[in-house]
């Protein structure tokens, strides 16, 4: 049973492009946690998923940032016109259950130059 | 608001000294994780606590959940480099959420 599958490990954008991060969460989990990391900090809380709906959004800014996690696919966090601010470590983690234990992807780390 | 705060922030001690960390809640949660993060990579899930009162050893680690499940604390008995990272608590709401700790960052130096 494969973990959290996350991609790239790797992301580099030019201030204003698209970041596009994928997230696959282990085989039967159905809810979806996205964090930001920023360095020598802890994990913040952006958005929570189920299949095809957004839960909570209210860790993520309102503009630029959008999740999504289809019924087919992996979870996507999209970052419109990036900014330097953006740059930071993005993990994805997954669940079962309401009451489980969430794992957690390797994380994408993205910098924006 | 934080829900869970984690004491120390920061720790920095010696191979072979033994040491504490705290995570504190005002609210009560059905259950707590404990995760340590390694520079670079993701938190690894290393114990659930469900019970109040509980205690869970992982070796040299012990873990413990408050009797009024609103604090957990993890005590490490002669530490050593390896266990150098970020340590996380973490645990649901009644809700939708998952929250995490401040986390702690601990140092064992050689």
């Amino acid at each position: 049973n494969a973990g959290v599958m996350q991609n790239p490990r790797h992301l580099v954008r030019r201030r204003g492009q698209e970041a596009r991060l994928r997230c696959s969460p282990m085989k039967g989990h159905s809810h979806v946690y996205w964090y930001r990391q920023l360095p020598e900090e802890g994990l913040k809380f952006m958005v929570y998923l189920q299949k095809e709906n957004i839960i909570d959004e209210s860790g993520m800014p309102k503009e630029r940032f959008s999740a999504e996690f289809p019924k087919e696919g992996p979870s996507i966090l999209r970052i419109q016109q990036v900014v330097r601010g953006d740059s930071a470590a993005y993990f994805c983690a997954s669940r079962q259950y309401m009451n489980t234990e969430a794992f957690f992807g390797q994380g994408t780390r993205l910098t924006v130059v | 608001t934080q829900l869970l705060e984690q004491s120390p922030q920061f720790l920095s001690i010696q191979e072979g000294e033994n040491l504490t960390v705290y995570c504190n809640s005002s609210s009560v949660f059905s259950s707590l994780q404990w995760y340590r993060q390694e520079p670079g990579e993701g938190p690894v899930l290393l114990v659930t606590v469900v019970t109040g009162g509980e205690v869970k050893k992982l070796k040299r680690l012990t873990f413990q959940f408050g009797d009024a499940r609103k604090d957990s604390s993890l005590h490490i008995t002669a530490a050593q480099p390896g266990d150098t990272g970020l340590y996380l608590c973490a645990g649901p709401n009644t809700g939708n959420q998952f929250y995490f700790g401040t986390g702690t960052s601990l140092t064992v130096i050689p």
